[in-house]
């Protein structure tokens, strides 16, 4: 039974550029969230989706920020025109409904 | 707005030590849950707990929660190289409606020296 997965693990980008994180939750599993942590922080909520309805983007920044999670296929974290304060490391979490979430290992992204 | 207080930042420990870090908060929390993160890994659940001074252990690890529901334990015993990581307490934000809208410390990195 495989866990959460995070794709790409690592993702580099310049300045401007788009980034996509990818993100397949658990078997079962409906409800995803994900969550930002900046270095030497903890994870911060950005937003709860559950297939195709965005249920709560309290913690997504304004701008430049979206997320989606599609009747098939991955939930997606878009961030469009990067800066150098996006780099974080990105996590993913599922779960069956309401319960306890079970974590990916994350996309580290760094913005040159 | 609701934050969850962990100190010290870091712990340098002897391997076979027992070591106990604390997760303290103004608000008052139903849920508090003690998570581990390896380097490069996400957070890992190690113990969840429901009730207001429930003591909860999971093989060396044993956490409670605070009878004012304002703090959490963590307790490692007979520590071994391995549990070296970052300690998280987090808990389900108040009148979010859902337990996995989750408000995290800021962690507890732990050393463990051979």
């Amino acid at each position: 039974n495989a866990g959460v997965m995070q794709n790409p693990r690592h993702l580099v980008r310049r300045r401007g550029q788009e980034a996509r994180l990818r993100c397949s939750p658990m078997k079962g599993h409906s409800h995803v969230y994900w969550y930002r942590q900046l270095p030497e922080e903890g994870l911060k909520f950005m937003v709860y989706l559950q297939k195709e309805n965005i249920i709560d983007e309290s913690g997504m920044p304004k701008e430049r920020f979206s997320a989606e999670f599609p009747k098939e296929g991955p939930s997606i974290l878009r961030i469009q025109q990067v800066v150098r304060g996006d780099s974080a490391a990105y996590f993913c979490a599922s779960s069956p409904g309401g319960g306890q979430p079970y974590f990916g290992p994350g996309t580290r992204l760094l913005v040159l | 707005g609701q934050q969850l207080n962990q100190s010290p930042q870091s712990m340098f420990i002897q391997e076979g030590e027992d070591v106990s870090m604390n997760c303290t908060s103004s608000s008052i929390f139903n849920t508090w849950l003690w998570y581990k993160q390896d380097p490069g890994e996400g957070p890992v659940l190690l113990i969840a707990l429901y009730k207001a001074g429930e003591l909860t252990s999971n093989g060396r690890l044993t956490a409670q929660f605070g009878i004012t529901r304002k703090d959490s334990f963590l307790n490692i015993s007979a520590s071994i190289p391995s549990d070296v990581g970052i300690y998280f307490c987090a808990g389900p934000l108040i009148g979010s409606g859902a337990n996995s809208k989750l408000t995290f410390g800021k962690g507890i990195t732990l050393s463990v020296r051979p």
